[in-house]
């Protein structure tokens, strides 16, 4: 079975460029996350969606930050204008929420690099 | 506001030596816990979970028991290997999406 697949996996960019990272959810979930890890502030929540729809955006940074899900199989972020301390490991994440609890499934995160 | 706390790394074992990784909790109601596991280079990946009070996870040879008690879920292993060497996160979550709340992270470096 095809997991999460995020694209794409090794980003290098100059500070002020556009950088749009994109995601694939498993089929048939329901819920999307977007989580950002770096050593220094560990995993953050950055935005959920649930059934297409933004939940919680609350983890988002600020506005440079934006998030979308026109369609059940396809989330972009989106950081514009990037800065240096955007660099980070970005990670999407699904769930199927039809039945409680159940796990969250990770991609492989991309790896965002701003110079 | 729900919150997990970790034990702070790294853990530096030898192989076959006993593992554990204390976790507790605070939350309101009655969550689902989660041990995740992140490899070097990759995401996360559940590990194992507990979805009710004295419920034992189990995985891998892994293992975590769901204590209402003394709100903890403790991640154990009788014998680790050079291949366990990861960051292990737990998590919980709440009834309705399951929304996540991790952990910072225990690290553990296996050695021959």
């Amino acid at each position: 079975d095809a997991g999460v697949i995020q694209s794409p996996r090794h980003e290098v960019t100059e500070m002020g460029q556009e950088v749009t990272l994109r995601c694939k959810p498993i089929s048939g979930h329901n819920s999307l996350f977007w989580y950002r890890q770096t050593m220094m502030r560990g995993l953050e929540l950055l935005i959920y969606f649930n059934n297409n729809v933004p939940i919680d955006d609350s983890g988002m940074p600020e506005d440079r930050f934006s998030a979308k899900m026109p369609n059940a199989s396809f989330s972009t972020l989106k950081i514009q204008p990037s800065e240096p301390r955007d660099s980070a490991v970005y990670f999407c994440a699904s769930s199927q929420d039809r039945v409680d609890n159940q796990p969250q499934h990770f991609g492989d995160g991309t790896r965002l690099s701003i110079l | 506001g729900d919150s997990v706390t970790q034990m702070e790394g790294p853990v530096t074992l030898s192989e076959e030596a006993f593992l554990t990784i204390n976790c507790t909790y605070t939350a309101t109601g009655y969550p689902s816990l989660f041990w995740y596991v992140q490899y070097p280079g990759e995401g996360l990946q559940l590990l194992l979970k507990a979805t009710k009070a004295d419920d034992k996870g189990s995985n891998k040879g892994f293992e975590a028991t769901y204590r209402k008690e003394t709100t903890s879920f403790h991640l154990e292993k009788g014998s680790v290997q050079v291949s366990d060497s990861a960051v292990y996160f737990c998590a919980l979550s709440n009834r309705g999406p399951s929304k996540l709340t991790f952990g910072t992270g225990t690290r553990l470096q296996v050695t021959l």
